[in-house]
């Protein structure tokens, strides 16, 4: 079984500071990570994911996350915060990359406040 | 194609009444995905169909709720006999196979009265 834990649930920072979003996973298997974005009444937008082929992985929005197989984590982190990335976001986990079993565990979510 | 629509884009409904969601999905992604959302959580898994197969089902679609995906195109999510607890976004997500990440359409949210 896979989980993924975002510890609190509201983070603010003030805009032009870091970003720093944590998650720790849990998984039996090599697992495939994914940070996902929710604007408030959209859907979920994909800011990027990790597949095995580097352990620091660029997005999109100027957003990056590092694989620590060590620490089970994949922090998202930005260097300074937008007023337009307050928003909802999402770590997910799946055991396969694209096969069949690739359904995506999602943490509970933290919400990202920028204050001007 | 502009991506996955799903709708309606708000559902209220009373207990006991029965609703039905649509998602069409991007054309040629054959994987197509239900995720239901509620306050506060992170979306979670119900089913999902490669083409018109549906190949698994969470434990929490209940035999209340049942999925569709006649010719592999779109696809429907009924809820019989709703339930305040059905209250949620119900998300809709495709891909193609062999393709790496979702696109999810902007959610149902369906409120139960």
């Amino acid at each position: 079984a896979q989980s993924v834990t975002q510890l609190g649930s509201h983070v603010s920072v003030s805009e032009g500071a870091l970003v720093l979003l944590r998650c720790n996973y849990s998984s039996s298997v090599p697992p495939y990570l994914f940070w996902y974005v929710q604007y408030p009444n959209q859907g979920l937008q994909l800011l990027l994911k990790y597949t095995s082929a580097a352990t620091l992985v660029k997005g999109i929005n100027g957003f990056e996350a590092e694989f620590k197989k060590s620490e089970t984590s994949f922090h998202l982190t930005k260097p300074s915060a937008h007023m337009s990335d307050a928003a909802e976001y999402f770590c997910a986990v799946s055991p396969e990359e694209t096969g069949a079993n690739s359904k995506l565990t999602f943490g509970k979510g933290i919400t990202l406040s920028v204050r001007p | 194609d502009t991506g996955v629509s799903q709708n309606p884009r708000h559902k209220i409904t009373k207990r006991g009444q029965n609703v039905t969601f649509r998602c069409d999905p991007i054309s040629e992604h054959n994987r197509l995905y239900w995720y239901r959302q509620t306050l506060g959580q992170g979306p979670e898994f119900l089913t999902y169909f490669q083409n018109e197969a549906q190949l698994e089902k969470s434990r929490l679609l209940s035999d209340r709720f049942s999925a569709e995906r006649p010719k592999g195109s779109f696809s429907t999510l009924e809820i019989q006999r709703t339930e305040q607890g059905d209250s949620a976004m119900y998300l809709c997500a495709s891909r193609l196979g062999g393709a790496l990440g979702y696109t999810f359409g902007s959610g149902t949210r369906l409120t139960v009265v």
